[in-house]
């Protein structure tokens, strides 16, 4: 199947400070993507639609200001977690999709601030 | 009233048994249909699409009833690696951006 990659696999934060997480399709081209967030025991939960050359699309909910997406280019989407605090400590998922429809999850990313 | 319900289990069966998953969906303008593996602390992976006509991929079998918004998932010869949370999942469609709905998962523990 289709490979995304993302990056890094973990950080640890000290609250108030920002964090970047890349999420590359591997092998193919991906003019959408998508940003997941679980909690424990939870299942995924859709954050934001990232659209290569155009604003990113959130979910009611998700603060626009504080997790500010980028999709530069067609292999690669980036969220920053801006000013991260405790409760924004989670796994955090990226997908890309394929002209078929289907979606192919980067391996994800845990987030934990303290 | 969620998008996607399942059975949350845990399902704790022995080697070689027969499981099943249920899931029902609300919306009725879903497009497709998929079962997800999650295995702890880890991405999901596609297990398999789901068809009206039902399709089978070795031991697992997928059945979808339109009509009734109801998905399954069978599990023939369980093995200790198929332990793992089965994830169902719905997408809208092309028109309404491809969002995947993702149930919350229903847990499987297969045991020696």
């Amino acid at each position: 199947g289709a490979v995304v990659s993302q990056h890094p696999s973990w950080v640890i934060c000290k609250s108030g400070t920002s964090v970047k997480i890349e999420c590359r399709s591997l092998d193919f081209q991906a003019t959408t993507m998508f940003w997941y967030r679980q909690f424990p025991k939870q299942s995924l939960m859709l954050m934001a639609t990232s659209n290569e050359g155009s604003k990113a699309t959130y979910e009611q909910g998700v603060e626009k200001d504080k997790f500010l997406i980028n999709h530069a280019s067609l292999t690669l989407s980036t969220l920053t977690v801006t000013s991260a605090h405790p409760e924004d400590s989670s796994f955090y998922i990226c997908s890309a999709i394929l002209t078929s429809g289907t979606q192919f999850f980067g391996p994800g990313t845990r987030l934990t601030v303290l | 009233r969620k998008e996607v319900e399942q059975d949350p289990g845990p399902f704790n069966v022995p080697e070689g048994a027969t499981v099943a998953f249920n899931c029902t969906y609300s919306n009725s303008a879903s497009q497709s249909f998929f079962w997800y593996r999650q295995d702890c602390r880890k991405e999901p992976k596609l297990l398999m699409s789901v068809y009206s006509s039902g399709n089978e991929d070795g031991r697992f079998t997928a059945q979808l009833n339109r009509a009734s918004q109801y998905i399954s998932l069978l599990i023939r010869d369980s093995k200790l690696s198929d332990s793992a949370t089965y994830l169902c999942v719905v997408n809208s469609g092309w028109e309404y951006g491809n969002k995947l709905v993702f149930g919350a998962g229903t847990i499987l523990r297969v045991k020696s």
